[in-house]
């Protein structure tokens, strides 16, 4: 079967680096997505990676190994706002999103 | 503004109810989606319209009824529910479907059944 495993929650100290990983077994791989999720709010699109390596926007960095099965969100500097559920998706080989459950990240001033 | 509204935004129906989620994208993208999504639990995919014609339905039952009249709206029509239908009920559109297009989400209608 499809399995998306992320951890289910996270803490973090404001202004300090976390990193969320995501690690995936698909029927094959044609990208993969994370979004962000304030609570009682829409989910919202933060990057897409379909090749290996890392890559940078602003404070938020998303890195894919397909070899490994794996990727890594990296948030820096971080802001309370930036609370919220973040969810890894996968693009398995007919197009359809394989999503995981979601990891809540909590932000402690 | 994410280009993409849900109506209501919460819900609270009776088990022998009827009521309808409205969706509508402001983005013009030809893909609608419709996702349950529970706590702790994936996204649950379903419905796709693609060009209004529905492409995916992921065994839903019956009691969950979609209707895309035009590339702009998507409805789901509920009626005789369950309690653990309660759930958030989340509108997404695409460029195309069948693709690795971003999906963009509306905010959701938060749906308690009684």
């Amino acid at each position: 079967g499809q399995n998306i495993d992320q951890p289910t929650e996270m803490t973090a100290t404001e202004g300090a680096i976390v990193q969320i990983n995501c690690t995936y077994q698909t029927s094959g791989f044609n990208g993969l997505f994370w979004y962000q999720q304030h609570a009682g709010e829409a989910p919202t699109f933060l990057s897409y990676n379909v090749l290996d390596g890392l890559e940078e926007k602003g404070r938020f960095s998303s890195f894919l190994s397909r070899s490994k099965g794996y990727s890594y969100l990296l948030l820096k500097e971080l802001q309370m706002k930036d609370s919220a559920s973040y969810l890894c998706a996968v693009v398995d080989s007919n197009y359809q999103l394989i999503w995981g459950a979601g990891t809540k990240l909590i932000i402690k001033p | 503004e994410t280009g993409v509204t849900q109506t209501p935004r919460h819900l609270v129906m009776g088990m022998t109810n009827k009521k309808s989620l409205k969706c509508e994208q402001h983005l013009g993208h030809n893909a609608m989606y419709w996702y349950k999504q529970s706590a702790k639990k994936p996204l649950e995919l379903m419905f796709v319209y693609s060009l209004e014609e529905r492409v995916e339905n992921n065994s839903v039952p019956s009691r969950f009824s979609p209707e895309c009249p035009n590339s702009s709206h998507l409805f789901l029509h509920l009626h005789t529910l369950q309690p653990e239908d309660s759930a958030l009920y989340l509108c997404a559109s695409s460029q195309s479907w069948g693709a690795t297009d971003t999906q963009y989400f509306g905010p959701g209608t938060r749906l308690t059944v009684l």
